[in-house]
């Protein structure tokens, strides 16, 4: 039931860019993405619902592909700031909830 | 705002005693979701409300644990008895609303079952 995350860990210089992309083998119903730094809370980034879309806001975009039941998230010009772990979260058709394993981004200078 | 705020921030206590955690969500938030992390499990979501009415609560691992919103400011997150491997981070977050394009977390609460 759990998404599959991948790529598990990826470093990243200023200025590059990543696609992280979570998989699920149900049908679903929402896709969420978060990022938490060490030692912090999550920071909710987007969800994208049921119906196929794409979001964005800044540098950080995702796509929801329904009939494959996957959803990536691309970060554009990375910053230091988005060094981090991600996560996505996917609701299947049944309402359950379930978190991929992480993605551990680090942005170096 | 001051946000969600979650009590106590750090828990240490012994297995078999009772434990419960507090959220304050948001105010005007109509959703409130109950998140654990942990290193070995990774973040998982335990029950979530909508219009103080839980939703779904599959998430919940036992009957040990248990959770109310007995208004739209308030939730508790009872852990009765308590064991060494309940110790992980809870997190609290609310919503504007279900499935909201926000969801906003609390500091969470460190527990230890010793």
């Amino acid at each position: 039931q759990q998404p599959v995350q991948s790529p598990q860990a990826v470093i990243l210089r200023e200025g590059e860019d990543a696609v992280i992309n979570c998989s699920s083998s149900k049908a679903l119903y929402s896709v969420h993405w978060y990022r938490q730094k060490h030692g912090e809370a999550p920071v909710f980034l987007m969800i994208l619902l049921k119906g196929g879309e794409q979001k964005g806001h800044d540098k950080i975009s995702a796509s929801f592909n329904e009939k494959k039941q996957q959803s990536s998230l691309y970060l554009t010009a990375s910053q230091l700031s988005y060094s981090g772990t991600y996560f996505c979260g996917t609701e299947n058709t049944g309402n359950q909830f379930y978190f991929g394993t992480g993605t551990s981004l680090t942005v170096i200078p | 705002d001051a946000g969600v705020i979650q009590s106590p921030r750090h828990e240490v206590t012994e297995m078999g005693q009772e434990v419960t955690l507090r959220c304050k969500p948001i105010s005007g938030h109509n959703s409130l979701f109950w998140y654990r992390q942990t290193m070995m499990r990774g973040l998982e979501l335990l029950i979530y409300f909508n219009n103080n009415v839980p939703i779904d609560d599959s998430g919940m691992p036992e009957d040990r644990f248990s959770a109310k919103m007995p208004n739209a400011s308030f939730s508790t997150l009872k852990i009765q008895p308590s064991e060494p491997r309940d110790s992980a981070v809870y997190f609290c977050a609310s919503s504007p609303r279900l499935r909201s394009d926000t969801q906003y977390f609390g500091p969470g609460t460190r527990l230890t079952v010793l």
